[in-house]
């Protein structure tokens, strides 16, 4: 089973940001939080990943609260290309096998 | 830089018939993932690759289902004989392999949607 937890659909205007939050409040040491989004009939995308420092790239932002226990992607300025499901997944260097749960659809509206 | 490819994109067959899927991964990619994603729900591994072994096949419907990666780059899945509840997205992915101090990263192909009617 999926070790996060994750809203189900959620709503954001076209230019605004998105903030999608994810729970996993038992994630261990070395877990990590990888962050994916899929496209209608696509392939999951790989977005971003931490450990435990925020980090950014071109796509998003990972905020991870101090104690792990949970996380926010932000998409600075959603367009609707944005909308997807995206994935929250904990996984540990050990195990390769990305649990993936039934994700957050996000709708990006004009 | 090229990603990961699948063909066919789409397959339609009967019960019972048998149908196979091919991968080809990023290429310098040790190791190769196929998932399966039933309608509405995530993906779920079936088999992972690492080179030409399996590392992990505990989930495979070994009954019906089955991989290979011969020379340690493409790989093909094949079902055979098929069943209803086989209709779903099969997604393959790679990633260059865990190394100490780094994550690995999967990458995904586009996927086959097979329905099986």
């Amino acid at each position: 089973d999926a070790k996060t937890t994750q809203p189900t659909s959620m709503d954001c205007a076209e230019g605004r940001a998105a903030n999608l939050p994810c729970n996993h409040s038992t994630i261990s040491g070395n877990e990590y939080v990888y962050w994916y989004r899929q496209i209608h009939s696509q392939g999951p995308q790989y977005i971003i990943h931490g450990l435990k420092n925020n980090e950014t790239n071109e796509m998003a932002s990972l905020i991870i609260t101090e104690d792990r226990k949970s996380s926010t992607l932000i998409l600075p300025h959603a367009t609707l290309r944005d909308t997807a499901v995206y994935y929250c997944i904990v996984r540990n260097y050990n195990n390769n096998d990305m649990r993936f749960g039934a994700g957050t659809r996000l709708t990006v509206k004009p | 830089e090229a990603g990961v490819a699948q063909s066919p994109r789409y397959k339609i067959i009967e019960k019972r018939q048998s149908v196979a899927f091919w991968c080809n991964p990023i290429s310098g990619h040790a190791t190769l993932y196929w998932y399966q994603q039933i309608l509405g729900q995530g993906p779920k591994l079936l088999i992972q690759f690492q080179n030409n072994g399996v590392v992990d096949d505990s989930q495979l419907p070994k009954d019906r289902f089955s991989a290979e990666r011969l020379k340690g780059v493409d790989s093909t899945l094949k079902i055979q004989p098929a069943k209803l509840e086989d209709s779903a997205v099969y997604l393959c992915a790679s990633s260059l392999g865990w190394l100490v101090g780094r994550a690995d990263t999967q990458y995904f192909g586009p996927g086959t949607r097979l329905t099986v009617l």
